[in-house]
């Protein structure tokens, strides 16, 4: 258990649905990302929120939306997805942004677009 | 944007033998952090160097860090068939960026 909690852990959706990942840290900490995982390819930074203020947001589609309404908690809707948004969904969280931070990450949601 | 990236992309050995794996990066950090991701699940943090430092040693973990190269490496000693996992780098500019690579994929062998 890292202190950080998602749900749900397995998500399979059809293109036109609309639904919501969470992340839940119980670290005290002030920073929350989304990562995109997908096979063979780099984990891709989607967004950062520090102090609920988002300060990263790497020209993510859209269809892509966070949420992070205080510093325990994040989400991600999703809406009108494409087969290619399948992946490993991972949030993560860090006590700032600035030296010696390590990152604590959830275990992830695996999300299938059919 | 800084993305560390790791060499080989697989390694597989045998139970006791050690394994090294390889980082690079292009630009000044100020730290490096290594990750473990067991397949399917979240990355867990193994070590932290700073970039006043050469070696770090954790357990079985030895990392070291050459700055002038740009580069790190992870030496497993005496691994088990719990240490099969995917190995990432972080190079940390002390921002909220934290770039990962693709990772090297490593399989020990009972």
């Amino acid at each position: 258990e890292t202190g950080v909690t998602q749900t749900p852990r397995h998500l399979v959706m059809g293109m036109t649905n609309k639904k919501s990942l969470k992340c839940e840290q119980h670290l005290g900490h002030n920073a929350m990302y989304w990562y995109k995982q997908s096979a063979k390819k780099p984990l891709e930074l989607m967004f950062v929120y520090s102090l609920e203020e988002r300060v990263e947001n790497n020209s993510v589609p859209s269809r892509f939306s966070p949420e992070c309404p205080n510093s325990s908690h994040l989400f991600l809707h999703l809406h009108t997805l494409q087969p290619e948004d399948s992946a490993l969904y991972l949030c993560a969280s860090s006590l700032g942004g600035g030296l010696d931070n390590e990152q604590f990450f959830g275990p992830g949601t695996r999300l299938t677009v059919l | 944007s800084q993305q560390g990236e790791e060499d080989p992309q697989a390694l597989s050995i045998q139970e006791g033998e050690n394994a090294t794996m390889n980082c690079s990066y292009k630009t000044s950090i100020n730290n490096l952090q290594w990750y473990r991701q067991n397949s399917g699940r979240g990355l867990v943090h193994l070590i932290l160097i700073r970039s006043n430092e050469r070696e770090k040693h954790s357990g079985r973990l030895r990392v070291t860090l050459d700055t002038s190269k740009k580069s790190s490496s992870l030496l497993i000693t005496a691994s088990r068939a719990a240490d099969t996992a995917s190995y990432f780098c972080a190079p940390h500019s002390g921002t909220y960026k934290y770039i990962f690579g693709t990772g090297t994929r490593l399989k020990v062998l009972a």
